[in-house]
């Protein structure tokens, strides 16, 4: 079956450029992640869905970055006004149970490899 | 921020060979994971081993669990050149914690 995909797979934005990252997570999945991942270092948490709520967001890193998942499926991560810290590759993952606190296989994308100039 | 650590940064070895990666966090946790990236399938998850388990075992992979030092480990046996990836251990609920990884390469 298909995994979790995201798009664009490579994205160059100018500094101060708006972006909007694409995540498409497996049909069915209930939980929904963004992580960010800078070169030669794990992925950070930005973000959780639970069907179309945003619960936890705290790891958003400034209110240029804003993430929706309006009918509980598809999401998109936006950056607005991109600066070169940005760059970094943007994963999404999505998850078939509801996580409270423990915690379930999470199934990540290819992600999204975004440089800002 | 990172919650744990793992040693070592990066590991070379030869086709055949065990590999063995440690990874230390600092908070209470339910459960660890260990997930493998590479460039050609992205970020995999491996095995989940919980609070209430010292070790367990999938394939060739051996995992153990060390709650009072807050550690755990990672073995691959008779690795393959296939198994060239960064392993990364995580601990969390909604939001994953992932270490810094290891990098290993292993040699055909």
């Amino acid at each position: 079956g298909a995994g979790v995909s995201q798009s664009p797979r490579y994205k160059v934005a100018k500094r101060g450029q708006d972006v909007a990252l694409r995540c498409d997570p497996i049909s069915g999945h209930v939980s929904l992640f963004w992580y960010q991942q800078a070169l030669g270092q794990g992925p950070e948490f930005l973000t959780y869905f639970q069907n179309e709520a945003q619960l936890d967001k705290s790891g958003l890193p400034s209110d240029r970055f804003f993430a929706e998942r309006p009918e509980g499926s598809v999401s998109t991560l936006k950056i607005q006004r991109t600066q070169q810290e940005d760059s970094a590759v943007y994963l999404c993952a999505s998850s078939l149970v509801q996580i409270p606190l423990s915690s379930y296989e999470q199934y990540f994308g290819p992600g999204t490899r975004l440089t800002v100039t | 921020s990172q919650q744990g650590e793992e040693d070592p940064q990066a590991l070379s070895i030869q086709e055949g060979e065990n590999a063995t990666m440690n990874c230390s966090y600092k908070t209470s946790i339910n459960n660890l994971q260990w997930y493998r990236q590479n460039s050609g399938r992205g970020l995999v998850h491996l095995i989940l081993i919980r609070s209430n388990e010292r070790e367990k075992h999938s394939g060739r992979l051996r995992v153990t669990l060390d709650t009072s030092k807050k550690s755990s480990s990672l073995l691959i046996t008779a690795s393959r050149a296939a198994d060239t990836a960064s392993y990364f251990c995580a601990t969390g609920g909604s939001r994953l914690t992932f270490g810094e990884g290891t990098q290993l390469t292993v040699n055909p």
